[in-house]
């Protein structure tokens, strides 16, 4: 069975950089280079921000950016902004299946 | 401009049934696979099901698989998910969810999610 790890939360404060990991404990990791990272406001819908790694949809800002090393994939977000604020998500189709992270509340000071 | 659109959630006793419905707008319906995924505090995201873009083909996840049925009528540009047997783990939002690439598996990335609809499975 595999999994997502990831931090429960991260802070920051406007204007700076933050990086929140995603750790797959499986391993399966040769399936783990589609992690798509989702952005989630209380109260809404998830938003795709981040997929196949390093990609960003139409629309998502370039603050936002993705990377992986090894077994672990990372979302940082350059620049934070108070509408940053929000629960961010990894994903990743890893042994037939598709599996989310646990989650990270992100924090603006 | 995509669109998609959760209905049938409710509360259910332990055991019962429900039909979750999804109305989709704004793309070609019949060339997206579709997929419903799962939100609890306790237990956050969770991929339930999926259904490839023609339907003939369809994914479950181990918790539901036996109970549920996803099925999808591209005439109608609707997706559904029939749910039987349910338990009180069953409790959470259901989101509907597209893929973002077209006749792909239905295994992400979800480029458009509705707005959810709430399934509460209590005595």
């Amino acid at each position: 069975q595999s999994a997502l790890t990831q931090p429960a939360s991260v802070s920051g404060s406007p204007g700076q950089s933050i990086t929140i990991s995603c750790t797959v404990t499986s391993s399966d990791v040769a399936g783990y280079n589609y992690v798509s990272w989702y952005q989630q406001h209380p109260g809404k819908a998830p938003k795709l921000m981040i997929f196949d790694v390093s990609n960003r949809p139409s629309g998502v800002s370039d603050r936002f950016s993705g990377s992986k090393s090894g077994n672990t994939a990372s979302l940082t977000i350059s620049g934070l902004q108070a509408e940053d604020e929000a629960d961010y998500y990894c994903s990743s189709y890893i042994s037939s299946t598709t599996v989310f992270g646990g989650g990270t509340k992100l924090t603006v000071l | 401009e995509v669109q998609l659109v959760e209905s049938g959630g409710g509360l259910v006793q332990p055991g019962g049934s429900l039909r979750l419905s999804c109305a989709a707008s704004g793309f070609t319906f019949s060339s997206y696979a579709m997929i419903w995924v799962r939100q609890t505090p306790g237990r956050g995201l969770e991929w339930v099901s999926g259904v490839s873009a023609s339907g003939d083909t369809t994914y479950y996840a181990d918790s539901v698989k036996g109970r549920f049925t996803i099925s999808r009528d591209n005439s109608k540009n609707t997706l559904h998910l029939q749910m039987n047997s349910l338990r009180a783990e069953d409790t959470a939002i259901y989101y509907c969810t597209k893929e973002l690439w077209q006749q792909h598996i239905p295994h992400g990335p979800f480029d458009h999610w509705g707005q959810g609809t709430l399934v509460t499975v209590s005595s």
